[in-house]
């Protein structure tokens, strides 16, 4: 069974400055997506970034990028330059290629911004 | 562009009382459809999902159903509520040429009381 661990329920920033979410997960597949989404106050879940296994590159969206390690089973989510409107709880997520088709999500990490 | 609707938005409904929530999404043909339930401070749990009409695969046995009577069309439903069904319920659609990811609606709060 695929699983998502967030160990970090809370976390805060300065505004401007960077912060790095944690994720790890565990599934046997070796084709896998993974994603990062945001939920604010508003409870709408966003797609933040979306990272590929078989891709060796971490994938970047303007102030949001990851680091992916494979073999450590590890999916961090980084925001540079953190702006009021990042308040909002994260989310880490694993798909695996064929079978069902669902996500299966971490239980979230709240982030805070310090004005 | 794709777009996701859910509604009602909020709901108060007293226990034993009947359930209907609907999704509804335009602009895409033939997508995966997926019910979620999301309890106070917690992740999201996997309902329901559906690959095209009528077929319907449930994640958790619970009182609640599901059907897709069109194909861009999810409800879920429920003949009694249970005090436990309360929650934030989101409808999340994707397509395969998306990379699996899956898109989410607006959701709607259910209060049961």
């Amino acid at each position: 069974a695929q699983t998502v661990t967030q160990s970090q329920p809370e976390m805060s920033v300065q505004e401007a400055e960077t912060v790095t979410l944690s994720c790890t997960y565990d599934t046997s597949e070796s084709d896998y997506y993974l994603f990062w989404y945001k939920q604010p106050p508003s409870r709408q879940m966003i797609l933040v970034i979306r990272q590929e296994a078989y891709k060796q590159q971490n994938a970047t969206e303007n102030r949001f990028s990851v680091n992916f390690q494979k073999a450590a089973k590890s999916f961090s989510l980084k925001i540079s330059d953190s702006q009021l409107g990042d308040a909002a709880m994260y989310f880490c997520a694993l798909r695996t290629q064929g079978g069902s088709e669902k996500l299966v999500f971490g239980k979230g990490t709240k982030l805070t911004v310090n004005p | 562009s794709q777009t996701i609707h859910q509604w009602p938005a909020t709901l108060v409904q007293p226990v034993g009382s009947p359930l209907s929530l609907e999704c509804t999404v335009e602009g895409t043909s033939n997508p995966n459809l997926y019910w979620y339930r999301q309890a106070a401070g917690r992740g999201l749990q996997l309902l329901f999902y559906s690959v095209g009409i009528g077929q319907i695969s449930s994640e958790v046995p619970q009182n609640l159903s599901a059907s897709r009577p069109q194909d861009r069309q999810f409800i879920l439903s429920s003949k009694k509520l249970l005090l436990s069904d309360s929650g934030f319920y989101l409808c999340a659609w994707s397509v395969l040429d998306s990379f699996y990811e899956q898109y989410f609606g607006p959701g709607t709060r259910l209060t049961v009381t």
